[in-house]
């Protein structure tokens, strides 16, 4: 069975700033990892995703996460964050070969001007 | 490519009716969706595999009566909340399965579900 960590429930930062997302994982097999955004009222939008080769994956809105298998870690960053970026993230994982996703608790990001 | 839609996006209903959301891959078929419920600031929680042609599996401490799951076709998968009750309101997400050599999820956008 896989778990997943999401230490921030909330992070507040300003505009422009830096952000982190922290997520962490436990799994006995080999993971998929997920970043997903849900912005108020909407479903899931998928932010980026490690399958395998590059640890470093980007998305198209200037963030990007980083597998690290050593510290079962996914965190999620951007080096600089917009007002729209407020939103809540979610960090998930499937095992290679299972159907069902494992999600974290979520991390609402607050962007203020 | 790969979208999901769910109908209504917001029903709100009196105690003891039931409501039906309905799910549909728009532009491929899903032979697994998923149904989860997401409770205000809260995660998504999985309710239910829905496999087309076949019942529904349901996670520990759903249950199967109250959340009804049909799968009839390669495109369509329906949960019916029956009696519904105001503890059954919630954001219901349903999501299908897209096998690309991995499983990979897409989402519909939600139905908030509200019951007075």
């Amino acid at each position: 069975a896989q778990s997943v960590t999401q230490l921030d429930s909330q992070v507040p930062v300003f505009e422009e700033a830096p952000v982190e997302l922290r997520c962490n994982y436990s799994s006995s097999v080999s993971v998929y990892l997920f970043w997903y955004v849900q912005y108020p009222n909407q479903g899931l939008q998928l932010l980026l995703k490690y399958l395998s080769g590059s640890t470093l994956v980007e998305s198209i809105n200037g963030f990007e996460a980083e597998f690290n298998k050593s510290q079962t870690s996914f965190h999620l960053r951007k080096p600089s964050v917009h007002i729209s970026d407020t939103a809540e993230y979610f960090c998930a994982v499937t095992s290679l070969g299972g159907q069902n996703f494992v999600f974290g608790p979520g991390t609402r990001l607050s962007v203020l001007p | 490519g790969a979208v999901v839609s769910q109908h209504p996006s917001r029903v709100i209903c009196k105690s003891g009716t039931s409501v039906k959301i309905e799910c549909r891959s728009l532009d491929f078929q899903a032979t697994t969706m998923f149904w989860y419920r997401q409770f205000p600031k809260q995660s998504l929680m999985l309710m239910a595999t829905s496999n087309e042609g076949s019942k529904a599996t349901y996670e520990q401490g759903v249950e199967k009566d109250k959340f009804l799951i049909n799968h009839a076709s390669l495109t369509l998968s329906t949960l019916t909340v029956t009696s519904a009750h105001p503890e059954d309101s919630s954001f219901y997400i349903c999501s299908a399965r897209v096998l690309r050599g991995y499983n990979e999820q897409f989402f519909g956008p939600g139905t908030r579900l509200t019951v007075l």
